[in-house]
């Protein structure tokens, strides 16, 4: 089934440790977005990539890194997590990244535990 | 800053029947709206997307409005399932921007 595959599904993971998110898309997407969902909050858009060898900041883009170095993956880098950063992380694609004609198509997330 | 609100934050309903979910933005330029679900533990999942020139849009038994000139735009549940349950969250782009506004979405909670 085409989408989008995120790694790992949970983690905890100890304050002060590095950790990488992945994502992986099969759709030939140009577009990819990193977001994290808090309770109470709406998702925020932590970096986004329009197409393959650009990278941009989104809302709260401090503390994490990405890369695309291909159309498929867009890793998700916490260099020295912190507490703040426990939270649920849905990787996103889309046709194009300025108004997309068919929305986004989200991944299944990924639940850190930073502690 | 652009918001989206997003009303009532919360909402029980028995099974069968209809239900209304409210949302209301001050993003300008518009450029277009979506309507996902989230199922709990799940990603959104799009529902409907909508352009300035559309007033209404339909998926199934979910049916979403637009008025861009009040800013507003609802999404109305048809002869609710079970399988309705989730969080109904509301999308607003600006035109131009690659950052869309998401609101903070309402809690459906379909009951037998």
């Amino acid at each position: 089934t085409a989408g989008i595959t995120q790694a790992p599904t949970s983690q905890i993971l100890a304050a002060g440790r590095s950790m990488t998110l992945r994502c992986t898309q099969d759709m030939r997407h140009n577009a990819m977005y990193w977001y994290r969902q808090d309770l109470g909050l709406g998702l925020r858009l932590i970096h986004y990539s329009n197409t393959a060898g650009t990278t941009g900041k989104g809302e709260v883009p401090d503390g994490y890194s990405v890369s695309r170095a291909n159309t498929d993956d867009f890793p998700l880098t916490l260099a020295s997590a912190v507490p703040s950063q426990t939270s649920v992380y849905f990787c996103a694609s889309s046709d194009s990244g300025q108004e997309p004609t068919e929305g986004y198509t989200f991944g299944s997330g990924t639940r850190l535990t930073v502690v | 800053k652009n918001q989206v609100e997003q009303s009532p934050q919360s909402l029980i309903i028995l099974e069968g029947k209809n239900c209304t979910l409210q949302c209301n933005y001050t993003v300008s330029p518009f450029s277009n709206l979506r309507w996902y679900k989230q199922d709990t533990g799940r990603g959104p999942v799009s529902l409907t997307i909508m352009t300035f020139s559309e007033n209404t849009k339909s998926n199934g038994r979910y049916t979403a409005t637009l008025d861009a000139d009040t800013k507003q735009s609802s999404l109305h549940i048809t002869a609710s399932q079970l399988s309705d349950s989730a969080s109904y969250i509301c999308v607003v782009s600006e035109g131009g921007s690659y950052i869309p506004t998401f609101g903070r979405g309402t809690s459906l909670i379909v009951h037998p």
